[in-house]
């Protein structure tokens, strides 16, 4: 079963504008989500995470939203870049001693046109 | 600072073969975990380890895939007898911290191609 799911496989979104990436989740054990950056033939690079106690974490043009009772967050840019354009994956993380695996969503495509 | 390296980034075997991969983490970092990516799939768990301890094995697919980090840095990932459902991404990714490790570092991976 899949426990994060990214719906959208590709997102094309013009420069300047606002790119949302959208996740969803089942688990309710998640207390920890994340966002990853891969461009091709690299490693997920980290993005930006956010706490299940809080319902927003922004950090320069990229802004997390976690909405619980829908077990749903979202990622927006603003203003978007052609330098953004990459594949991004939403993970989580089950809290408890010890380190946390992250479970990762099948990941969006987002292409930013000029 | 010298981020997580992998080798080989790139691998072909023929099946029924075993191959070794191998992750260099970031200096000090204790957490270290490796990942499967399949085509067009997010990364998926496989095993975790803090320092040379390896405490959770849970998400590796078979007897066949055996990870080791004897001196709690460098890490091997072992599949033996390999079969085309192995070719994939393998991901190596390390963390700082013992716990509420979840800002892993990841490296670039390795391909692996089973013929």
């Amino acid at each position: 079963d899949q426990q994060v799911k990214q719906n959208s496989p590709s997102l094309s979104v013009q420069e300047g504008r606002i790119s949302i990436l959208n996740c969803d989740y089942t688990n309710s054990m998640f207390d920890y989500f994340l966002w990853y950056k891969k461009y091709p033939a690299e490693g997920p690079t980290f993005l930006i995470s956010i706490s299940s106690i809080k319902d927003k974490n922004e950090d320069g043009r990229f802004t997390v939203f976690l909405n619980k009772s829908a077990k749903h967050l979202s990622l927006h840019i603003v203003p978007s870049q052609p330098g953004d354009s990459a594949v991004y994956f939403c993970a989580a993380s089950a809290g408890g001693a010890g380190a946390q695996k992250l479970v990762f969503g099948q990941g969006t495509r987002l292409t930013i046109n000029p | 600072g010298a981020g997580v390296s992998q080798s080989p980034r790139y691998k072909v075997a023929k099946r029924g073969q075993d191959v070794a991969l191998r992750c260099d983490p970031i200096s000090g970092h204790v957490s270290l975990f490796w990942y499967q990516q399949a085509l067009g799939q997010g990364p998926e768990f496989l095993t975790y380890f803090q320092n040379e301890a390896q405490l959770d094995k849970s998400g590796l697919p078979s007897d066949r895939f055996f990870a080791e980090r004897p001196e709690g840095s460098v890490s091997t990932l072992k599949i033996q007898r390999t079969q085309q459902e192995d070719s994939a991404v393998y991901l190596c990714a390390s963390s700082l911290r013992e716990t509420n490790s979840y800002e892993q570092y990841f490296g670039p991976g390795t391909r692996l191609t089973v013929t």
